[in-house]
């Protein structure tokens, strides 16, 4: 199996920041790895695909970046919406596995 | 607009079956994957499997001795049994669309998710 790992598990910030969160795979997966969005009570919602293409109809102020083992997803003005847990999921493997998540909140 | 919608049981018993239907409205069933998703209360997210129309599978090994999921594509839907459930089985189970496209994969469409509870 590919393990996927995220960092930092939580992190607290205020609106208008600029917010990194980072996935590490367990082997390289190239560039098959997609971020989803999850609010409190609600399914998932698919923000990136592909390490760095935007899902239509999401924010420009989401990007992501990286290949191989190392990703991010960089949120460059945070807004009240934007408070939520995100996972990572790899794509490589048929085996799909999400990383733990990061619960962005309010500081 | 493509839209998924999870019926079936909210509670199951011990070493009983789990039966979840995903109705698909707005377009077809034919030509995607379909998967199912889980998410134990306060944890995160478990691929249970995924049918493509033509049937063909493929499942989680953690559970694959366990679980069969089949489509119906008259009805637009597609369902998951999993057998011999315990309460490590309890969780909100979700339908999506497992989109394959210029070579990428990733669940682009989520139903609202069903709430399934393992008790006696």
């Amino acid at each position: 199996d590919i393990q996927v790992t995220q960092s930092p598990s939580s992190l607290s910030a205020s609106v208008g920041d600029r917010v990194t969160i980072t996935c590490r795979a367990s082997q390289s997966i190239s560039s098959y790895l997609n971020w989803y969005q999850q609010k409190p009570g609600k399914a998932p919602k698919l923000l990136i695909y592909a390490a760095s293409s935007l899902q239509s109809g999401v924010p420009s102020r989401f990007s992501g970046g990286g290949s191989g083992t190392d990703f991010t997803l960089t949120i460059s003005s945070l807004q009240p919406e934007d408070f939520a847990t995100y996972y990572c999921q790899q794509s490589y493997s048929s085996l799909f596995t999400f990383g733990p998540g990061t619960k962005v909140d309010i500081k | 607009q493509v839209q998924l919608q999870e019926s079936g049981p909210g509670l199951a018993k011990p070493s009983e079956t789990l039966s979840l239907t995903c109705t698909v409205s707005g377009g077809s069933i034919s030509s995607y994957y379909w998967s199912w998703i889980r998410q134990p209360p306060g944890k995160g997210l478990e691929w249970v499997g995924y049918i493509y129309n033509s049937g063909s599978t493929d499942y989680n090994p953690s559970l694959r001795s366990r679980v069969t999921i089949s489509v119906d594509t008259s009805k637009n839907q597609f369902s998951l049994k999993l057998r011999s459930v315990t309460a490590a089985d309890t969780a909100v189970y979700y339908c999506a669309r497992d989109i394959y496209s210029s070579g990428w994969r990733r669940f682009d469409y989520w139903g609202q998710g069903i709430l399934v509870t393992v008790s006696s």
